[in-house]
């Protein structure tokens, strides 16, 4: 079963607004992970925020983390066309190396 | 650079024709995995790699092959490719291995398209 859930499924919003997107998880994690995928390409990795953090920053990019509620959000301000893209939020999983349980992502689509 | 790159990066076959897809990464990087996405399922892991000759089952590896001759290296092999293997499929690579429960940034190759008919 998916470990992350992202919602909402899609988003669409104008250049210049704060996009939101959300991300539920089911168990225990050292750390979640946030990753972008332009159309058809490759995952790159945005940010990373370990269990003890509440709050990370880069760039426009917020992430914030609750582990009680066992939820994540991404909150990129300002958005441009060009942060168009799938978003996912990928966990760990326990009793694999390295294994990121992602989920099925947002798709954002930023209208110029 | 660094980086992930994928052969080939798109690729029709037909039913029962073996195949080989490519990984490389020039990271130096221990940890290595294949994983298959398909759409409203996001990615499954389909095998990893620890290290050298070191390899693993991820979700879903049934269909499938890997292996780790070289650090660099990580092909999969389709060795009867059957027509619910058309995906969209990724080999990462990490610089650790991580612990149980703890997950590295993981780098991404471009993807290959596969189309199996």
């Amino acid at each position: 079963s998916q470990q992350g859930e992202e919602d909402p499924q899609a988003l669409s919003i104008q250049e210049g607004e704060n996009a939101t997107m959300n991300c539920s998880y089911k168990t225990s994690i050292n750390n979640l992970q946030w990753y972008r995928q332009n159309s058809g390409r490759g995952l790159v990795h945005l940010i990373l925020i370990r269990s003890n953090e509440r709050e990370k920053h880069s760039g426009r990019l917020r992430v914030t983390l609750d582990t009680s509620k066992k939820s994540s959000s991404l909150l990129i301000t300002a958005s441009r066309a060009a942060d168009t893209a799938s978003y996912f939020c990928a966990t760990g999983a326990s009793g694999g190396y390295n294994k990121l349980i992602f989920g099925a992502g947002t798709r954002l689509a930023v209208h110029p | 650079e660094a980086q992930v790159t994928q052969n080939p990066r798109y690729l029709i076959t037909v039913t029962g024709k073996k195949l080989t897809v490519t990984c490389s990464q020039n990271m130096n990087h221990e940890y290595m995995s294949w994983y298959r996405q398909d759409p409203g399922l996001g990615l499954r892991q389909i095998y990893y790699s620890m290290n050298v000759e070191v390899t693993d089952k991820g979700d879903v590896p049934e269909g499938y092959k890997v292996s780790r001759k070289e650090k660099r290296n990580f092909p999969l092999i389709l060795e009867s490719p059957s027509p619910n293997q058309t995906s969209l499929y990724f080999c990462a690579s990490s610089l650790s291995l991580g612990l149980a429960g703890s997950t590295d940034t993981q780098y991404f190759g471009p993807g290959t398209r596969l189309t199996v008919l």
